[in-house]
């Protein structure tokens, strides 16, 4: 079964300063790989995905991630947030169960901005 | 275009009572799938639906049960509410093979 964990459940940081948020994936066959964002009282926001081809993932809000195969591993980095970046964030693995197509998340990691 | 719509927005119910969710996937979308999502955790998957079929389920008991119109729309019906049926549930909609999942804004459920 393919299973998610993002490493650490928060992460504040100061305006302007990089980011990593962590996530770590096991599975037994080719992955398809997500982060999504959620503010405050909304839904879920995708921010980049990996299917295939290079593994640095450019995505909206000017968020990357980089896949490493040899290490099951698909971080989130930024260079320098903003305030309007807190929020939580959740790295999903696409699995297949019995003919569904489903998305397994991480528990989240909450990233808090401070001015 | 409209986005992944979900009414009600916010629901509160009695334990034992039924509940029913709605959702209106993307147009042109003809995959929906259901999240629940407890407070302080990721989402879990419940169910998909693709061309008015179930394609799966996950780990959610029989008081769980869902539907897909012929225009793709969807319900989602919890039967026997308890306490720890409290969450967000979250539609999602999709084009079989297409990773492109496109959440709606959610329906927050209290029990009480």
């Amino acid at each position: 079964a393919q299973s998610v964990t993002q490493l650490d459940s928060q992460v504040p940081v100061f305006e302007e300063a990089p980011v990593e948020l962590r996530c770590n994936y096991s599975s037994s066959v080719s992955v398809y790989l997500f982060w999504y964002v959620q503010y405050p009282n909304q839904g879920l926001q995708l921010l980049l995905k990996y299917l295939s081809g290079s593994t640095l993932v450019k995505g909206i809000n000017g968020f990357e991630a980089e896949f490493n195969k040899s290490q099951t591993s698909f971080h989130l980095r930024k260079p320098s947030v903003h305030i309007s970046d807190t929020a939580e964030y959740f790295c999903a693995v696409s699995s297949f169960l019995q003919g569904a197509q489903k998305l397994v998340f991480g528990q989240g990691t909450r990233l808090t901005i401070n001015p | 275009d409209a986005g992944v719509t979900q009414s009600p927005t916010h629901l509160i119910k009695t334990r034992g009572q039924h509940v029913t969710l709605r959702c209106s996937p993307i147009s042109g979308h003809k995959s929906v799938s259901w999240y629940q999502q407890v407070l302080g955790q990721g989402p879990q998957f419940i169910f998909q639906y693709y061309e008015k079929e179930e394609r799966g389920r996950g780990n959610f008991p029989d008081r769980f049960s869902a539907r897909q119109f012929p225009n793709y729309s969807s319900e989602l019906n919890v039967n026997a509410l308890l306490l720890g049926d409290s969450a967000l549930y979250l539609c999602a909609s999709s084009e079989i093979g297409d990773y492109g999942y496109t959440f709606g804004s959610g329906t927050r459920l209290t029990v009480v």
